[in-house]
């Protein structure tokens, strides 16, 4: 009964690859999440959908797309992938969009390698 | 520089200390402040939220916002080995539609036995 879960859980990967991350959540939340934890450890907000809507997109490079069938679900697409992107990625859901309902909710991130 | 500044650590306490966290922001918009703890290998949890100004106590924890120093700290009482983990402050500002949280980078807390 994990509330939101992430595939895969390590992602091993050569530079120029392309490469998918999955997040599904199972708390009837309808706003989702992306964020990217470097090796120090700071979490920055990558994306955000509302009921597929996509409301927060901050500066990223277009190589990574992230796409939400649905309200459980949003992943993230990565093209070309770079040295610099090795990181720890999270996925997180919470209810509605207003910071009154503010409890994100965090999966247990997919560890992302670029050799 | 970043919005939010946090310590990286790592804090070494003995078991049964109070522990003290802190972080400080610059941004004057930010009205809701979490402390989120992260666990090795793990996604962050929400611990503590606060709204404003003010404290807030939840059995060992008491949160403390300071809007005017534009400081926030997160007290750990009778710390136990169990607490060691990394706490991130995060802050939203009021007037957005949506929880854009900011994330400072985080405080290594190492608790000794």
């Amino acid at each position: 009964d994990t509330a939101v879960s992430q595939t895969p859980k390590y992602l091993v990967t050569q530079m120029g690859n392309d490469k998918s991350i999955k997040c599904e959540q199972n708390l009837g939340h309808d706003t989702m999440y992306w964020y990217k934890q470097d090796s120090k450890k700071f979490l920055k907000i990558m994306f955000s959908y509302n009921n597929k809507e996509l409301i927060i997109n901050e500066t990223v490079p277009n190589r990574f797309s992230p796409k939400s069938p649905d309200k459980a679900h949003l992943n993230l697409h990565i093209n070309s992938l770079e040295l610099g992107d090795s990181a720890v990625y999270f996925c997180a859901s919470s209810q509605g969009r207003r910071a009154a309902n503010y409890e994100q909710y965090f999966g247990p991130g997919t560890r992302l390698t670029v050799t | 520089q970043k919005e939010v500044e946090q310590d990286p650590g790592p804090l070494s306490v003995p078991e049964g200390a109070i522990v003290s966290l802190n972080c400080t922001y610059s941004n004057s918009a930010f009205q809701y402040f979490m402390w989120y703890r992260q666990y090795s290998r793990k996604g962050p949890e929400l611990l503590m939220y606060t709204y404003s100004s003010g404290n807030k106590e939840d059995g060992r924890f008491t949160a403390q916002v300071d809007k005017s120093s534009k400081y926030i700290s997160l007290f750990i009482r009778d710390s136990q080995p169990s607490d060691s983990a990394t706490y991130l402050c995060a802050m939203s500002p009021m007037n957005t539609g949506f929880q854009k949280l900011v994330f400072g980078t985080g405080t290594r807390l190492l608790v000794s036995p």
